[in-house]
């Protein structure tokens, strides 16, 4: 069963610093990217960018190049989504969510989300 | 960047047929996927390249993209089926990018 599991509910001060994760299972990690997407409260989805697990090649939404960072570690099949300085604007629901290795697949499988709470 | 133009809600009575646009220029030459999120979960492919049904998903559930209109058609309409829904391109002409559309609030009445 292929599965997206990510790390727990965040709660952080605004200038921290912040790494969330998505460990893929039940599929070859390697064979599919995995792209990250934000639902702020009440809002609609955004693709924030995506990374290719078996290279590490990223490319990014210009709404968000620069404000935070995609990686992987494929020896443990994981995906993460990292942030310098938080700021209470990125408060929002995070999820990853797995898409085939040719531009414009779907995404076919999606983690069950992380909340990232911003507040002084 | 590509813009995708969706309605912000649609309302149907239980048993009728729902259809959900999707707008943009020239989405006919484009593939559509489509996503339903209910309250406090994670979306959920519902559609794929424009008309494709994931196993699982039920045959009330169709779609069409011709023209500058993606449509996604609800049959038979459940009391289930109240959900957002999102539609999806990948955008050719701007470093790959993904875009979403900005959501419809399906309500069943």
């Amino acid at each position: 069963e292929v599965q997206l599991v990510q790390s727990g509910a965040e709660v952080k001060k605004p200038g921290e610093s912040l790494r969330i994760s998505c460990k893929g299972s039940g599929y070859s990690f390697t064979s599919y990217w995995i792209s990250w997407v934000r639902q702020m409260p009440g809002k609609g989805l955004e693709w924030m960018g995506r990374i290719d697990p078996s290279d590490s090649y990223t490319n990014y939404s210009p709404s968000f190049q620069g404000h935070v960072t995609i990686s992987a570690d494929k020896s443990i099949s994981t995906a993460y989504l990292q942030w310098s300085s938080l700021k209470a604007s990125d408060t929002a629901m995070y999820y990853c969510a797995r898409q085939g290795r040719y531009y414009g697949d779907p995404f076919d499988y999606w983690g069950q989300g992380t909340l990232v709470t911003v507040s002084s | 960047s590509y813009v995708l133009t969706q309605p912000p809600s649609v309302s149907v009575a239980p048993g009728k047929t729902a259809r959900i646009t999707c707008g943009g220029n020239n989405i006919g030459s484009k593939s559509v996927h489509w996503y339903q999120q209910k309250p406090g979960q994670a979306p959920v492919l519902v559609i794929y390249y424009d008309s494709d049904r994931p196993s699982g998903i039920p045959e009330r559930f169709s779609g069409s993209n011709s023209g500058n209109t993606a449509t996604l058609t609800i049959s038979r309409v459940e009391a289930g089926d109240e959900a957002d829904y999102y539609c999806q391109v990948w955008d050719s002409s701007s470093d790959h990018q993904e875009v979403f559309g900005g959501g419809t609030k399906l309500t069943v009445l």
